[in-house]
Order: structure tokens, then C-alpha cells, then sequence
């Protein structure tokens, strides 16, 4: 079955670095997505992306972060100046076409700032 | 608002009990979607079902029931005969259109516990 894959699978990164979460898709969807969860905690949107640009964001998704297509298959998600709060687990999704179609998880990343 | 609440925190239960995982949600939207998601202990999210705000009848999956009543908000989750695999932590998800691309709204989960 066709599955969502994100690299890597845990990243440790000083704090004030810049990082970049790369997710591969499934092959046929049109929609994809990046959620955080931080320890604990429950699983919160950050942004969603279609047709080479952002649909929709939430309020966590400010300047500090910043969603590319670089290729027709690799979705990266990039957080300038990380900072300790940005520690969670970060999920990639993706979901096909027409109506709500259900999204399909990646297995995370870690994202651990020191 | 768009919210969804899982008021339960954490369940434990023996294995072969029959278990219930509570969701109620919030939307003002006529038109919406309701989810659940497994996240088992290895930490990835695993999609359970789908089921949109037109359809209210309960459906079975095996050992899984979803109890979907909007006169409630309702859409309650039931492991019957549970075993130790179903330990994980279980999101109910609301995607408040019909607009693809939507973001899904989570609660905070339930975790389930199993034991042998």
C-alpha cells in the first residue's frame, strides 16, 4: 500500500539553527499537509499546500516557517531560527482528490532543539 | 467554534473487555467530516475511518464500531473483545467542510491501555 515517507526520522538541532523536514507524498495526491505534535499533547495543523501554493494556515505557521515543492515529489517543511518550543514530533500528511478524502500520515520526524 | 472533545484522558482495560472511546464535537457547519485516528506506541497515525455528516449509520470493521449521532455531536468508537495490540493512543478528527485540502481539527486524544 502506498504510504507517506518523511526523513528523518529524528533531528537534533541547536537552537537558532535553521531545519528542514522533508516529507514524500503519495504519489497520486494533490493535497498535502504538516501537523506538529509536541510531547503529550495533541496533533495541531501548521499548513496545508495545493497546486504550488499555500490553501490554508494556522496561526503557529508564522514567519519562522516556510513549505516548498522543490520537485514533483519531495514536500519539505523548513523552521528558521528554531527555538526550544519547536521540539515536537512533526507529521506530513497527504490526501487525494475530490471531496474530504482521508489523510494519510507519514510516520514523523522528532524534531529535538537543544 | 470547531472543537472536538475526548473526555477521556486515559482507559485501561483487560484484554477480551469491550471498550468505548467517547468523541463529541463542535461545528456549526451543516456539512462535515468526523475521523479517528490510532497513534500505537511506535508514534505514527493511522487512519481509522471517515465518515461525513449525512451518513448516521453505525458501522462495523471487525472488532471496531463507530456510533456516529449527530442529534448528540456524538461519534463514539467501540473495540469489542479487546486485545493488547489496541493499546495506543486514539484521535477523534473533525474536518469542519467539504473543501478538500481542509485542515483536520483533533482532540486530544484517549490513550487506551490493554493488559493481559
Amino acid at each position: 500500500e502506498p504510504e507517506v515517507t518523511q526523513t528523518p526520522s529524528h533531528q537534533v538541532t541547536q537552537m537558532g539553527q535553521e531545519v528542514i523536514l522533508r516529507c514524500v507524498p503519495i504519489s497520486n495526491h494533490l493535497y498535502f499537509y504538516w501537523y506538529r505534535q509536541i510531547l503529550g499533547q495533541k496533533v495541531e495543523f501548521l499548513v496545508s499546500f495545493y497546486n504550488n501554493e499555500i490553501s490554508e494556515k494556522s496561526e503557529i505557521f508564522d514567519d519562522q516557517f516556510s513549505v516548498e515543492r522543490p520537485d514533483g515529489s519531495n514536500f519539505t517543511l523548513k523552521i528558521r531560527s528554531t527555538k526550544l518550543e519547536d521540539s515536537a514530533m512533526y507529521f506530513c500528511a497527504s490526501s487525494g482528490q475530490g471531496r474530504i478524502m482521508p489523510q494519510h500520515f507519514g510516520d514523523g520526524t522528532r524534531l529535538s532543539i537543544l | 467554534a470547531q472543537k472536538v472533545t475526548q473526555a477521556q484522558t486515559e482507559i485501561s482495560v483487560v484484554e477480551k473487555e469491550d471498550v468505548t472511546l467517547d468523541c463529541v464535537y463542535e461545528t456549526r457547519d451543516t456539512t462535515y467530516y468526523l475521523f479517528w485516528y490510532k497513534q500505537p506506541p511506535s508514534g505514527e497515525l493511522v487512519f481509522l475511518i471517515r465518515r461525513n455528516s449525512f451518513d448516521e449509520q453505525n458501522e462495523i470493521s471487525g472488532r471496531y464500531s463507530w456510533n456516529f449521532q449527530k442529534s448528540t455531536s456524538s461519534f463514539n468508537f467501540t473495540i469489542t473483545a479487546s486485545q493488547v495490540v489496541d493499546s495506543a493512543v486514539y484521535f477523534c478528527a473533525l474536518s469542519p467542510t467539504n473543501q478538500a485540502g481542509t485542515a483536520l481539527i483533533f482532540g486530544k486524544g484517549t490513550t487506551l491501555s490493554v493488559s493481559s
